[in-house]
């Protein structure tokens, strides 16, 4: 079946670096990927729209400028955590479809710890 | 906020027993989907069941949607300790763009 790899799978930067997580389809092309927040115990939040060949469609409250999103390919989106702070500490998902209408298959997540 | 309900927050039944999860969303949808995540990972679609479709079964699964309640419930018959897992429904409000309830965290006593 389709798969999704995401890393890396656990990151601990300093605060004020930068991060970069990536999103992989491995066996299918996804023009359109999902990035996702989780907070421990909570729900999936939907960050952006990954658009290959495009700019990425943020959602309301989301810092562009702070998740630097790029879907250079048709199978890798990056999603970029500039100078991160302990408040970005955090767990990331990645999701795609397999095809327009068809399920979404997720990435196993990038648990982010700023010190 | 767009965020559904999913009622219990917290589920905890012995092993061999049905575990039922309930989930309301807000806006119209294409489809609605359940998956299930095990603690700090990614998640696993279980089951997609159409705006058109009232009932829809997969192994010990059995989903139900009613548009017009905007619910949704799903049903784990015969649980199995392997079950114990977060279960989320997410509303697809079209372009695949889901929209996810609050979970449901499901413990099986064995």
């Amino acid at each position: 079946g389709a798969v999704v790899s995401q890393h890396p799978s656990r990151v601990i930067c300093k605060s004020g670096t930068s991060v970069k997580i990536e999103c992989r389809s491995l066996d299918f092309q996804a023009t359109t990927m999902f990035w996702y927040r989780q907070f421990p115990k909570q729900s999936l939040m939907l960050m952006a729209t990954s658009n290959e060949g495009s700019k990425a469609t943020y959602e309301q409250g989301v810092e562009k400028d702070k998740f630097l999103i790029n879907h250079a390919s048709l199978t890798l989106s990056t999603l970029t955590v500039t100078s991160a702070h302990p408040e970005d500490s955090s767990f990331y998902i990645c999701s795609a479809p397999s095809g327009p209408g068809e399920k979404l298959f997720f990435g196993s997540g990038t648990q982010l710890s700023v010190l | 906020s767009q965020q559904g309900e999913e009622d219990p927050q917290a589920l905890s039944i012995q092993e061999g027993e049905n575990a039922t999860m309930n989930c309301s969303y807000k806006t119209s949808i294409n489809n609605l989907q359940w998956y299930r995540q095990n603690s700090g990972r990614g998640l696993v679609h279980l089951i997609l069941i159409r705006s058109n479709e009232r009932e829809k079964h997969s192994g010990r699964l059995r989903v139900t949607l009613d548009t017009s309640k905007k619910s949704s419930s799903l049903l784990i018959t015969a649980s199995r300790a392997a079950d114990t897992a977060s279960y989320f429904c997410a509303a697809d409000q079209g372009a695949q763009k889901l929209v996810f309830g609050q979970g449901t965290r499901l413990t099986i006593n064995p």
